[in-house]
């Protein structure tokens, strides 16, 4: 079993739908938790990022950590063709030799249409 | 600033001939980190580096060998390439303490034929 676990989709959705993309984790040493988006081609770049359990909201979107189900989301209101991306989660933990080290999900393919 | 510069871009090899990746960061990020991404898999960690000179395994090592002798550029060598390298291989960077955002390059293709 993945230590990180995150539906592949593709996801498809009309352009100004909210859309919910998730993440299941069964460490529980991770402390830290974040949202990569990537475009066709290129690198991740960072979304989201909080640390511990809690939202927080940036904009359209919303991150969500409850880490006693280990569990995360990351929602996108009025979602925009633009938004057309594959979004990974991705965790990680501040001790020892983990530091700094990042454990992916596998990405959630996402389509807006107009 | 240019961020976090992969060369190349592309490149097509022979099984068993081997070659070098270089990754270069101007941000002075004291970690680095190869990863390679394979669909269905996400981003896999194949080795890091915590700072000049040192290296470390990350989850998916076999294979490939790495090299930091400057605090900017981290290597990622391949000696006998292999079909089952065929992949996009992403370097990263980040900050050593508290919030640790990697901050990653435009990816390598590598097809291995």
């Amino acid at each position: 079993q993945k230590e990180v676990e995150q539906d592949p989709g593709p996801l498809s959705v009309p352009e100004g739908a909210i859309v919910s993309l998730n993440c299941t984790y069964s460490n529980s040493a991770f402390q830290y938790f974040m949202w990569y988006r990537q475009y066709s081609r290129k690198g991740p770049e960072l979304l989201m990022y909080t640390y511990s359990s809690g939202n927080k909201e940036d904009g359209r979107f919303t991150a969500q950590v409850d880490k006693s189900s280990k569990y995360i989301s990351l929602f996108i209101r009025d979602s925009q063709p633009s938004d057309s991306a594959t979004y990974l989660c991705a965790m990680g933990n501040a001790g020892g030799t983990s530091y700094g080290k990042l454990t992916f999900g596998q990405g959630t393919i996402l389509t807006v249409h107009p | 600033n240019a961020g976090v510069t992969q060369t190349p871009k592309f490149r097509v090899l022979k099984t068993g001939q081997s070659m070098t990746l270089l990754c270069a960061q101007d941000m002075n990020h004291e970690y680095m980190y190869w990863y390679r991404q394979d669909p269905g898999m996400g981003l896999r960690l194949i080795h890091y580096s915590v700072g000049e000179g040192t290296t470390a395994k990350g989850e998916v090592p076999d294979g490939y060998n790495v090299s930091r002798l400057k605090k900017q550029n981290f290597l990622l060598g391949l000696e006998s390439a292999a079909p089952s390298q065929t992949s996009v291989y992403f370097c990263a960077s980040s900050y050593t303490t508290g919030y640790t955002e990697a901050f990653f390059g435009q990816g390598t293709r590598l097809t291995v034929v």
